[in-house]
């Protein structure tokens, strides 16, 4: 099946500086990718919608000036973590829509802050 | 979006037929039914997905009544490896404008 990649696989930051995610299609080009959170014991939450070209659509109370999506190729979609705080420490998850939109998910990210 | 309803939690025992059942009441027309697994500090990995009927692959079987107002994921023979978290999905994967809305899931542990 087609493989979705994340990096970095885990990062350990401050409080009050920004974190960078990347989300790539190995070996399919993705249109539209998707971002979601999950917290300990928890169901995955979904973030964003990322398109290609176009700015992300936010799903409701997630902070589209926290959280920057940008969906520079068909490739790779990005997850800026914006001035991140202890409650940001989670585990990032990104997908990506196939030619026949299934979706394809990355092995996330545990973003830890200190 | 249609949702989801999983029991929380099931255990079984190594060697046996696992079956957990997800209910979907306002399931639409063109919805599919989908089902990942996720380990611990992993992304969720597709199982099996289908319109109607009974739909089986290498891992796993899917059985989905008429009205598709629920379905049933089968696992045959678990092992430990297969402790995880399940996650039924219903969602129209014929549209480009459909995203994945995840439930509770259904935490699965396998004993010796």
């Amino acid at each position: 099946g087609a493989v979705v990649s994340q990096h970095p696989s885990w990062v350990i930051c401050k409080s009050g500086t920004s974190v960078k995610i990347e989300c790539r299609s190995l070996d399919f080009q993705a249109t539209t990718m998707f971002w979601y959170r999950q917290f300990p014991k928890q169901s995955l939450m979904l973030m964003a919608t990322s398109n290609e070209g176009s700015k992300a659509t936010y799903e409701q109370g997630v902070e589209k000036d926290k959280f920057l999506i940008n969906h520079a190729s068909l490739t790779l979609s990005t997850l800026t973590v914006t001035s991140a705080h202890p409650e940001d420490s989670s585990f990032y998850i990104c997908s990506a829509r196939g030619y026949y939109n299934e979706q394809f998910f990355g092995p996330g990210t545990r973003l830890t802050v200190l | 979006l249609a949702k989801t309803t999983q029991p929380i939690s099931m255990d079984s025992y190594e060697g046996q037929e696992v079956n957990i059942t997800c209910s979907h009441n306002n399931i639409a027309t063109n919805d599919y039914i989908t089902w990942y697994q996720q380990f611990p500090s992993q992304g969720p990995r597709f199982i099996i997905q289908g319109y109607k009927t009974k739909v089986t692959n290498e891992v796993a079987s899917l059985f989905i009544p008429a009205d598709r107002k629920s379905s049933t994921l089968s696992l045959p023979r678990v092992s430990l490896s297969d402790t995880a978290v399940y996650y039924c999905l219903v969602g129209d994967e014929d549209s480009s404008a459909s995203k994945i809305i995840f439930g509770s899931g259904t935490r699965l542990s396998i004993r010796p």
